[in-house]
């Protein structure tokens, strides 16, 4: 059975600071690796999907990395904002059936 | 496009009741899934579909009904709810494999549900 770890929990940083969340999973055997980010009360917002082909994916300030061998997963957050305090949310795709196994999040907090 | 809504956004309900969460997505997307959140459980896979009149358990099944008469809709029936089953629950969307490649899953805005 497929399980996805999230380290930190949570992490509280000042603005401009950058941070690393970590996202680690029991069986390499996946189709791909998302990172979300959910607001209090709201729904997912997909930031970033890295296929098990890929090594990492970039958008803005945001850079994931894929390590498929070993289980690991980073989200690389640049020059963090106010904006960007959220919880982020892992999850890997190994069914085939776009269904999606979650860690459990990291809650991150950036103070102005 | 309207993506993936839910309704409602918020029930309370009395143990024993019924009950059907709506999903409907206008993507045209074959895949379509079911979870639930709760706090320090994260998001757990209740029930999901391959297509229309295709669908399977997932992690946490029990005490929930799923069907999918039609592509664009796949409602979640609480037979009987327990307290047990008070949670966020969200409906998720995908085109699914593309060749090889599995897409993105668009999500719903979520429905709160308390049980009494």
């Amino acid at each position: 059975k497929q399980e996805v770890t999230q380290i930190p929990a949570a992490l509280s940083v000042p603005e401009g600071e950058n941070l690393v969340l970590n996202c680690s999973f029991t069986d390499s055997a996946i189709y791909n690796l998302q990172w979300f980010r959910q607001d209090p009360g709201k729904g997912l917002t997909s930031l970033l999907l890295i296929q098990s082909s890929q090594r990492e994916q970039t958008s803005g300030r945001l850079n994931a990395s894929l390590d498929k061998s070993s289980g690991r997963s980073t989200l690389y957050i640049a020059a963090s904002q106010p904006g960007d305090s959220a919880t982020y949310l892992c999850a890997v795709e190994s069914s085939g059936y776009s269904t999606l196994t979650f860690g459990k999040g990291t809650m991150l907090l950036v103070s102005p | 496009n309207a993506g993936v809504t839910q309704t409602p956004k918020f029930q309370v309900l009395k143990t024993g009741q019924s009950m059907t969460l709506q999903c409907a997505q206008d993507m045209n997307h074959e895949y379509m899934s079911w979870y639930r959140q709760d706090p320090g459980m994260g998001l757990r896979l209740i029930h999901y579909s391959v297509g229309a009149g295709i669908t399977d358990q997932g992690e946490v099944p029990n005490g929930y009904n799923v069907s999918r008469s039609t592509t664009e809709d796949f409602p979640l029936r609480l037979l009987s709810a327990a307290p047990s089953q008070t949670s966020v629950y969200f409906c998720a969307s995908s085109p699914g494999l593309a060749g090889a490649i599995q897409e993105t899953q668009y999500f719903g805005p979520g429905t709160r549900l308390l049980v009494l």
